[in-house]
């Protein structure tokens, strides 16, 4: 049972570019979760995704950003017009429909790197 | 309110043992969490311990919660310089589904 996957592991882009981040779930699971790691910073959560549905964005940037989770596919993170401020590692995280208070499984995380 | 917070960093040499601390502030947490992160890789979930336990051991980790203060610590025995890495404490309010982390304790173990 493969983990978390996320690709690329690292992205470099330009200022103004696009940057899509992808996550696929563990098997089984369909709530998936993104997290952002600012430079010498812990974790902040960004959203929270089931299948088709936005459950919570509290944590998203008001503009440029948007993530999704298909009926079939990753999920994911969609960052538009790049600034270096976006610069960061960013994690998915995903835990199966049991409710809440279930460990969530992350995965090693997309770097992106805005030049 | 949720925050999590923790010293930024701790140097302790091969073979002591470490203690890394973290207050958190949701006192409904059920779930509280060690991960530790390498350079450049992802998150590994080290322990998590239940809001109903005092102590919970695993070979060379200890985690202890002090419910009274919000108070968890996580203890390394005989650390080892594969050791050295960033240590996250992490909860999940009771009811919740975020994943609350604190900025993470880095830590140097000098051979």
């Amino acid at each position: 049972n493969a983990g978390v996957m996320q690709n690329p592991r690292h992205l470099v882009r330009r200022r103004g570019q696009e940057a899509r981040l992808r996550c696929s779930p563990m098997k089984g699971h369909s709530h998936v979760y993104w997290y952002r790691q600012l430079p010498e910073e812990g974790l902040k959560f960004m959203v929270y995704l089931q299948k088709e549905n936005i459950i919570d964005e509290s944590g998203m940037p008001k503009e440029r950003f948007s993530a999704e989770f298909p009926k079939e596919g990753p999920s994911i993170l969609r960052i538009q017009q790049v600034v270096r401020g976006d610069s960061a590692a960013y994690f998915c995280a995903s835990s199966p429909p049991v409710g809440t208070n279930t460990e969530a499984f992350f995965g090693q995380g997309t770097r992106l790197t805005v030049v | 309110g949720e925050d999590v917070e923790q010293s930024l960093f701790l140097s302790v040499r091969e073979g002591d043992s470490s203690v890394i601390n973290c207050t958190y502030t949701d006192s409904s947490s059920t779930y509280l969490y060690w991960y530790k992160q390498e350079p450049g890789a992802g998150l590994q979930l080290l322990t998590y311990i239940f809001s109903n336990m005092d102590m919970k051991q695993d070979q060379r980790l200890t985690v202890l919660l002090n419910k009274k203060d919000k108070h968890l610590s996580l203890r390394i025995a005989d650390t080892q310089t594969g050791d050295s890495a960033i240590y996250f404490c992490a909860e999940i309010p009771t009811g919740g589904f975020k994943t609350i982390f604190g900025a993470g304790t880095r830590l140097f173990v000098k051979a």
